[in-house]
């Protein structure tokens, strides 16, 4: 199994851009979740999905910040104007549910830079 | 609100030394527990984690973590680390039942070799 994938690795924007992050969870998974690491606060978790429907977005800083996910594959961070405090890296995970022992598994994570 | 609190947020030891991670968190029912490592500009792993059974969990890498339920505690130990040891350490806690962990603020190692 590859993993959880991101793309693209590092994103280096000016203040204003529109930017995308992209995250295929892993195969099977119904769960995906999105982080943001700053220094500052931490790993946040911004919005997650079950079934490719958006359960809970209330760590969505603001209405900058949109996510989707269309199908169980592949799922879209948007930032929409991007401004230099969103700079950060930003985490895509996902886990299966059900009564297993299962834990979320990362992917590698988008660094971006807002100048 | 469930909260996890790493107190240490950044350690530095010298190679051998042996290693201890805080970790406590505010929820009082039956919860789920895990420790991520994150190694510099990589992805988080997962260390170890607990959901049932011996309280005592055995990880990778000679890592291991102690559930104390009377005191809220999951903290790491390491009797000997490594050089190799150096990254940031997440405690993560999510109630039975939720599929939503909440993660620490991380500690970050320094191993001095």
């Amino acid at each position: 199994d590859a993993g959880v994938i991101q793309s693209p690795r590092h994103e280096v924007t000016e203040m204003g851009q529109e930017v995308t992050l992209r995250c295929k969870p892993i195969s099977g998974h119904d769960y995906l979740f999105w982080y943001r690491q700053t220094m500052m606060r931490g790993l946040e978790l911004l919005i997650y999905f079950n079934n490719n429907v958006p359960i809970d977005d209330s760590g969505m800083p603001e209405d900058r910040f949109s996510a989707k996910m269309p199908n169980a594959s592949f799922s879209t961070l948007k930032i929409q104007p991007s401004e230099p405090r969103d700079s950060a890296v930003y985490f895509c995970a996902s886990r299966r549910s059900g009564t297993g022992n299962t834990e979320a598994f990362f992917g590698q994570g988008t660094r971006l830079t807002v100048v | 609100a469930q909260s996890v609190s790493q107190h240490n947020h950044h350690v530095i030891l010298s190679e051998a030394a042996s290693l201890e991670l805080g970790c406590n968190y505010s929820y009082g029912g039956t919860v789920n527990l895990f420790w991520y490592v994150q190694y510099p500009g990589q992805h988080l792993q997962l260390l170890l984690k607990y959901f049932s059974g011996d309280p005592l969990v055995k990880g990778i890498k000679g890592f291991e973590a102690e559930f104390i339920k009377s005191k809220f505690s999951f903290n790491l130990r390491k009797p000997s680390v490594q050089w190799s040891d150096t990254a940031e350490y997440f405690c993560a806690v999510k109630k039975g039942g939720s599929y939503i962990p909440t993660f620490g603020r991380g500690t970050s190692l320094i191993v001095h070799p």
